[in-house]
This record gives structure tokens, C-alpha cells and sequence, in this order.
């Protein structure tokens, strides 16, 4: 059974741009999770998402936001791109909000 | 508020060494569960075991084994006979109705 995937690997943006990230949940699963691993700040949850319906968000300013479509696949975007944004970006499926999370293997942004 | 606490920030040991991990969580569920994960270098978040608080009997998984002890709020990781394979860091995580909240993690160097 695949695993979590993540897309792309590594993405580098200048200050001011707008990234997009993407994950692909386990098969079966219906929720997903963003979560930032910025070095000094440790792991902190951005977004989840469950049936295409943004359920909580962490504290991040509203810059940072996503969607899940139909097939569970999940986009997290981030405007205005700032150097504090650089960072692991994690995404994690599960079955529902209260299941084990299955991370990716991540997506790491540098903000120039 | 759930919090983790990993106070080891490094630990180093020589293969076949046998290691623990600590970590202390704080809680107001009266039932919950405990994960831990493992991020080697590569940066994917390893599931490695969930925990329910209503079971506090040892787990044992090869060269792994977890000591879940409710009085003190512990849930200890402990490898047996280290192996260079092992090196990572090591995270234990409590969730938060939907997210989950990670220790600062134990970076684990096992030496040849």
C-alpha cells in the first residue's frame, strides 16, 4: 500500500512569491494534516482538513491556507512568502480526526 | 492544555548499547492516547507506536519496547542493543482533540 506523498521535494521561492505544496493522502483515508517543522520551532500543526472541509487550523496567519479536493489530495498555499516561512512542511493522513497520522516524507521550502 | 515534555535534547551511545528515551505529558483527558515517532535524516515522521491509556502493560516490538506508566505520567522508549540504523530523532506526541502536540524530540546518535 503507498505511503503518503508529497510534492515536490524541495521548492525555493523569493520573498513576496507564493508556494504551493501538495500531498496525497493512504488510500482510504479522508483526513489531512499540515504541519510546519521550522528549525528552533519544533513540530506545529497548520491545517486539517476531513471530507473537503477545513476542520481547525494551528496559529498561523490567514496567508497560509489549503483545500482538499474531491479524491482527498490536499494543497497548502502560502502567499506573500516571508524568510520566516522556511521550513519542513509535513503532511499526514488518517482515517478520521481521531486515527493514527501517517506522515509524508515532506516538502522543504527556502525562502530567499 | 496537552503538553509533552522530551527533556534528553541529545543523547549519544555507542552500537549495541541499550537506550531510554523519556517523555512526561500533561493532560485533563481521562482517556487518551501517546505516539511516538521517528524522523531519521531523511525528514519523514515514522510512525512507531500508539499507546491507550487504559492499557498499561509493557510493549515490546524486537529491539523496542515502551514503558506506559499512568502514575507518572510517563511513556518511556526504550532500543535494545543499538544499531547505527537507529540515529534520529525521536518524537513523542499526544493529541489535541484533532492535532497532535509533539515533545521538542530526542535527537538519538548511535555510534559504530
Amino acid at each position: 500500500e503507498a505511503g503518503v506523498t508529497q510534492s515536490p521535494t524541495h521548492l525555493i521561492k523569493t520573498r513576496g512569491q507564493q508556494a504551493t505544496l501538495r500531498c496525497s493522502p493512504i488510500s482510504g483515508h479522508t483526513s489531512v494534516y499540515w504541519y510546519q517543522q521550522a528549525l528552533g520551532l519544533g513540530l506545529q500543526f497548520l491545517l486539517w482538513y476531513d471530507e473537503g472541509e477545513e476542520r481547525n487550523r494551528g496559529n498561523f496567519p490567514p496567508r497560509f491556507s489549503g483545500r482538499q479536493f474531491p479524491n482527498y489530495s490536499s494543497e497548502l498555499n502560502v502567499n506573500a512568502l516571508e524568510l520566516e516561512d522556511s521550513a519542513l512542511y509535513l503532511c499526514a493522513s488518517s482515517y478520521s480526526g481521531a486515527d493514527t497520522q501517517y506522515f509524508g516524507p515532506g516538502t522543504r521550502l527556502t525562502v530567499l | 492544555a496537552q503538553k509533552v515534555t522530551q527533556a534528553q535534547t541529545e543523547i549519544s551511545v555507542v552500537e549495541k548499547e541499550d537506550v531510554t528515551l523519556d517523555c512526561v505529558y500533561e493532560t485533563r483527558d481521562t482517556t487518551y492516547y501517546l505516539f511516538w515517532y521517528k524522523q531519521p535524516p531523511s525528514g519523514e515522521l515514522v510512525f512507531l507506536i500508539r499507546r491507550n491509556s487504559f492499557d498499561e502493560q509493557n510493549e515490546i516490538s524486537g529491539r523496542y519496547s515502551w514503558n506506559f506508566q499512568k502514575s507518572t505520567s510517563s511513556f518511556n522508549f526504550t532500543i535494545t542493543a543499538s544499531q547505527v540504523v537507529d540515529s534520529a530523532v525521536y518524537f513523542c506526541a499526544l493529541p489535541n482533540t484533532d492535532k497532535l502536540i509533539f515533545g521538542t524530540g530526542t535527537r538519538l546518535q548511535v555510534f559504530p
